[in-house]
């Protein structure tokens, strides 16, 4: 079955900087790749996410990057204020197998 | 369209016992995904329903169950507790299997093994 790593676990940044999460999978069918993002007390959501067929993806502060041959893909969060707060988890699927498989999950601390 | 919702919010029980949680998906959706979720272990994969077939199951022992009923409404039941089931119990719902689209959350079980 598929097998997804996040890194790094946790990550600190200074408000405005950016930041960087990166994923491992390793069933070669999967071709879906959602990130969610989950405040303190919240359900997670869905903030972007990318099919095998593109390569890059890009919602205003936010872009996920997926190398297929290499079996990663990384979300970029630019300028990043505190509401970006939160914990992250990257996931991946193969479509034939009714299974959504999410990373740890990264906790992102923007200081002010 | 109202959104996931998941009953009971809170709940408390003994070791040895059982539970049944309720999640209700958004209207129209047929996929019903419960994910356990603990703090450093992420979202960990318990079961997809669709149609009200199973259609996968993830790595937990056999106390672990679930339903889905032809409205859509599922239920995952737990039998003879133990303290390491506590945990926050998810439930998320989307139109077609959870492997092709965004996947909605309900607000989650807590549940409290003691």
């Amino acid at each position: 079955g598929e097998n997804v790593e996040q890194h790094p676990s946790t990550l600190s940044v200074q408000e405005g900087d950016s930041a960087v999460i990166k994923c491992t999978y390793s069933d070669s069918a999967s071709n879906y790749f959602p990130w969610y993002k989950q405040e303190l007390g919240k359900r997670p959501q869905l903030i972007i996410d990318i099919r095998s067929n593109v390569g890059e993806k890009k919602d205003q502060r936010i872009a996920v990057t997926l190398n297929k041959t290499a079996k990663h893909f990384s979300l970029h969060i630019t300028e990043t204020q505190p509401e970006d707060s939160a914990v992250y988890f990257c996931a991946a699927a193969d479509p034939n197998d009714y299974k959504l498989s999410f990373g740890a999950g990264t906790t992102v601390t923007v200081r002010a | 369209k109202a959104g996931v919702t998941q009953t009971p919010r809170y709940l408390i029980k003994t070791r040895g016992q059982q539970v049944t949680l309720s999640c209700s998906p958004i209207s129209g959706h047929r996929s019903v995904s419960w994910y356990q979720q603990t703090p450093g272990q992420g979202l960990q994969f318990l079961f997809e329903y669709f149609s009200e077939t199973q259609r996968n199951k993830g790595n937990f022992p056999g106390r672990f169950s679930g339903r889905q009923f032809s409205n859509s409404r599922s239920e995952m039941n737990v039998s003879t507790l133990e303290l390491g089931d506590s945990a926050l119990y998810l439930c998320a719902s989307s139109p077609f299997p959870s492997s092709y689209n965004e996947q909605f959350f309900g607000p989650g079980t807590r549940l409290t093994v003691l």
